[in-house]
């Protein structure tokens, strides 16, 4: 049962443009949710993350959208750069505290082409 | 900061053989780490958390005989696979939380060990 949903396996987008990646997830007690960025054989990279008691959370080029009632979480890239072309995984984690796993995503590639 | 390194970053060996994968938490302290095992194009499968001072906890279809951890430090757990072979060949990933820094469930996450086994 895939609780995390990257329904999206690839995105191209133009430099200068929006990217945006979507996730979706059907656990109601997720209440903590993360984007990681990787490139082919290198561990993720931390890049934002959202509380469920926000609905938004910027920082510099990446805003991470969530809504709630939707199960449904976006990372928005703006403007995407080529260094952006990369592997993203959304992941949730479902109970605050000393032993919570993170739940991810299959990954969506994302190809910021010039 | 929240830097965690790994080595080997890559290993070749024989069928039969065992492995020993280090992770380290260089400049803070992680009383829990997690192991990750990640095929071609496919998302991180959660392999094992690893608690400081105590037993690690797998997940459901991992042999914990077969995936040795030890957490002996605040700064290093140690992933050995017993006894490889090629279906064990992947790519290993470890990931540390660090309390002082960020969300607390944050986790960062090492270069990765890619194994190959022959």
């Amino acid at each position: 049962d895939q609780q995390v949903k990257q329904n999206s396996p690839s995105l191209s987008v133009q430099e200068g443009r929006i990217s945006i990646l979507n996730c979706d997830y059907t656990n109601s007690m997720f209440d903590y949710f993360l984007w990681y960025k990787k490139y082919p054989a290198e561990g993720p990279t931390f890049l934002i993350s959202i509380s469920s008691i926000k609905d938004k959370n910027e920082d510099g080029r990446f805003t991470v959208f969530l809504n709630k009632s939707a199960k449904h979480l976006s990372l928005h890239i703006v403007p995407s750069q080529p260094g952006d072309s990369a592997v993203y995984f959304c992941a949730a984690s479902a109970w605050p505290g000393t032993a919570s796993k993170l739940t991810f995503g299959t990954g969506t590639r994302l190809q910021v082409t010039l | 900061g929240a830097v965690v390194s790994q080595h080997p970053s890559r290993v070749i060996c024989k069928s039969g053989t065992s492995v020993k994968i280090e992770c380290r938490s260089l400049d803070f302290q992680a009383t829990t780490m997690f192991w990750y095992r990640q095929f071609p194009k496919q998302s991180l499968m959660l392999m094992a958390t690893s608690n400081e001072g105590s037993k690690a906890t797998y997940e459901q279809g991992v042999e914990k005989d077969k995936f040795l951890i030890n957490h002996a430090s605040l700064t290093l757990s140690t992933l050995t696979v017993t006894s490889a072979h090629p279906e064990d060949s992947s790519f290993y990933i470890c990931s540390a939380r660090d309390r002082e820094r960020g969300h607390q469930e944050t986790q960062y996450f090492g270069p990765g060990t890619r194994l190959l086994v022959l």
